[in-house]
């Protein structure tokens, strides 16, 4: 059972409008939160993460939020560009277990010019 | 970039036969994961290591083994392929198994298992 979801297999937006990708939880224990795009023939690389005790952490465009309450954390790209047409990923690392990072299974996003 | 690389890069085998991918890093980062590609899973963690000799468990690790004699180097071993591993598999390294300890991917070796 995925720990770890991204219900949204693919997104589309219009070039300079937001796109917003969402990714659940379901272990309480996680409580670091990181996200990863990818492109085809490339390994993932890291984008922006986000500690348990934040409720928002921004890097230029790209803007993380998580509601632990929720177990829900989503990722806002503002404004969107063709070049951020990627899939991307949702990672988090439990408390009890540093070590692994369990990822979720993607989100293909499409950035229409 | 940070240093990984990966190898082979593509391979085609049969069922039934020993398969070993390489990882090799030159950042000498304490941490180095395996995972595998699937659509519809994402990634998935096999096998992970967080020093020489030391290694753990992932989610999907029935099948393969994985042994880290020197820290540079990462190998994971599939004893008799099957079809369901077929699969792109990623190496990751992290200097730190701790919050803010990102992990950095390699390129991919594409496995396919006829």
């Amino acid at each position: 059972d995925q720990q770890v979801k991204q219900n949204s297999p693919s997104l589309s937006v219009q070039e300079g409008r937001i796109s917003i990708l969402n990714c659940d939880y379901t272990n309480s224990m996680f409580d670091y939160f990181l996200w990863y795009k990818k492109y085809p023939a490339e390994g993932p690389t890291f984008l922006i993460s986000i500690s348990s005790i934040k409720d928002k952490n921004e890097d230029g465009r790209f803007t993380v939020f998580l509601n632990k309450s929720a177990k829900h954390l989503s990722l806002h790209i503002v404004p969107s560009q063709p070049g951020d047409s990627a899939v991307y990923f949702c990672a988090a690392r439990s408390k009890t277990s540093y070590d692994k990072v369990i990822f979720g299974p993607g989100t293909s996003l499409s950035v229409i010019p | 970039d940070a240093g990984i690389t990966q190898s082979p890069r593509h391979k085609v085998t049969e069922t039934g036969t020993p398969v070993t991918l390489r990882c090799h890093q030159t950042e000498n980062h304490r941490y180095m994961y395996w995972y595998r590609q699937d659509p519809g899973h994402g990634l998935r963690l096999i096998h992970y290591s967080y020093g020489v000799k030391d290694t753990d468990k992932g989610e999907v690790s029935d099948g393969y083994s994985v042994s880290r004699s020197k820290t540079e180097d990462f190998l994971l071993t599939l004893e008799s392929a099957t079809s369901s591993q077929t699969s792109v598999y990623f190496c990751a390294i992290s200097e730190s198994g701790q919050e803010g300890g990102e992990l950095f991917f390699g390129e991919g070796s594409r496995l396919t298992v006829l």
